[in-house]
């Protein structure tokens, strides 16, 4: 059946440290790939996207890497901050003849330590 | 004011009684989503309708019903509330595009 997972529940990074997050996906027929930060008492908010036919994406201070041979989605955080320090979801988008939707993982927890 | 404004933040409310959750939004967006968020289990989607005169059952849409009032307003019932309903609920708006998803903040439900 279709899932978006992730590896780790938690993750701990010191301030200043690179920080790498990862999820498992199974569906092919995804055209994007989505990854949102989620604060404590906010709804998720958009990170950055990566269309299925690219495998290298970057914004401000992240990256997002994408293997489809093992179906795998990455997000690099450079240089983290305090304010990084926050669950992050990556998503699935599944376009069918306009209907679109998105699936999520589970979670990641990230703690960046002072 | 927020783009996506869920009402009320949080309700804890018995079980057996009907509940209805608001969502509106200012983005103009045509799509609109809503989500339940359990923990360690992500965001499942409940109902997501696509206009006015549009609704879509999701993965997990037993137990609910929407309403698509108008473009700006989205509602989720529960008809008889039951305690594993307790959970984050979201409301979500789009534009089609993948970068284009706005949620809210959220509504707390406990059902006891």
């Amino acid at each position: 059946g279709e899932s978006v997972g992730l590896h780790l529940p938690t993750l701990s990074v010191q301030e200043g440290d690179n920080s790498i997050i990862n999820c498992a996906y199974s569906n092919s027929a995804s055209d994007y790939f989505i990854w949102y930060k989620q604060e404590s008492g906010k709804g998720p908010q958009f990170i950055i996207d990566i269309r299925s036919n690219m495998d290298k994406r970057q914004g401000q201070r992240v990256t997002v890497l994408l293997n489809k041979t093992v179906k795998h989605l990455s997000l690099q955080i450079a240089a983290t901050q305090p304010g990084d320090s926050a669950v992050y979801f990556c998503a699935e988008r599944i376009s069918n003849f306009g209907n679109e939707k998105l699936t999520f993982g589970t979670g990641t927890r990230l703690t960046i330590i002072p | 004011d927020a783009d996506v404004t869920q009402t009320p933040r949080n309700r804890i409310t018995k079980t057996g009684k009907r509940i209805m959750l608001e969502c509106s939004q200012t983005k103009g967006h045509d799509r609109m989503y809503w989500y339940r968020q359990d923990p360690g289990l992500g965001l499942r989607l409940i109902y997501y309708s696509f206009d006015v005169k549009d609704i879509n059952k999701g993965e997990i849409s037993d137990g609910y019903s929407v309403s698509r009032q108008a473009q700006a307003k989205f509602s989720l019932s529960l008809e008889s509330a039951i305690p594993n309903q307790t959970a984050l609920y979201f409301c979500a708006t789009s534009d089609n595009r993948a970068d284009g998803y706005t949620f809210g903040s959220g509504t707390r439900l406990t059902v006891v």
